[in-house]
């Protein structure tokens, strides 16, 4: 059965600071793996997705995520966190692009001033 | 841009009730999802559709229905509901397995209060 993991529930960073969310899943395939944003009372919206090829994707927001193999890992990074980003991050996988998607617990950031 | 609506923002029902959540999508999806969310334990998939008609199970069916009779709409029913379902309830919504590099698109959701 897949998984996914993000060990960090909450992360507190000063704006400006760099940031990174862990991501770590289960999988016996090659995954599909995505990373969504959700604002207080609001949806989720997609920050960005890795199918294949490079494993370097970047996505909306300013937001990069990194696809390591061997690992079992999607670590999302931004180099620069705005107060804006506030919000809880989702890491998903799934089999095809719009199936079903597994989501880790989320992570809750919160930026200092 | 695709949109995938909840007719609900907020709902306060009583233990018992027969609750109906609807969601509707406008990109004339095939698949479409309903998720629960809770803290710490991200978004749990309920129930979903490939077709028309159809529904599978997802991880946590129990105390759910769903009905999909026209295509751009899906949704869940509670048929009897009770305080442990009280929750956010996403509905998502994506194109078919042809489409392989699609994603799935979410409702705004809906926050169900159980009383």
């Amino acid at each position: 059965a897949q998984s996914v993991t993000q060990p960090d529930i909450h992360i507190t960073v000063s704006e400006g600071a760099s940031l990174e969310l862990r991501c770590n899943y289960s999988y016996g395939a090659t995954p599909y793996l995505f990373w969504y944003v959700q604002s207080p009372g609001q949806g989720l919206q997609l920050l960005l997705k890795y199918f294949s090829g490079d494993t370097l994707v970047q996505g909306i927001k300013g937001f990069e995520a990194e696809f390591k193999r061997s690992q079992s890992s999607f670590n999302l990074r931004k180099p620069s966190v705005h107060w804006s980003d506030a919000a809880e991050y989702f890491c998903a996988v799934g089999a095809w692009a719009g199936n079903m998607l597994t989501f880790g617990g989320g992570t809750r950031l919160m930026v200092k001033p | 841009d695709v949109k995938v609506t909840q007719s609900s923002r907020y709902l306060v029902k009583r233990t018992g009730e027969k609750v109906f959540l609807e969601c509707v999508q406008d990109m004339d999806h095939e698949n479409m999802f309903w998720y629960r969310q809770d803290p710490g334990l991200g978004l749990r998939l309920i129930y979903f559709s490939y077709d028309v008609k159809m529904k599978e199970k997802g991880d946590i069916p129990e105390g759910y229905s769903v009905s999909r009779e026209k295509k751009e709409r899906f949704s869940l029913i509670l048929e009897s509901a009770s305080t442990n379902q009280t929750s956010m309830y996403l509905c998502a919504s994506s194109s078919g397995t042809g489409s392989v590099n699609t994603e799935a698109f979410f409702g705004q959701g809906t926050r169900l209060t159980v009383v």
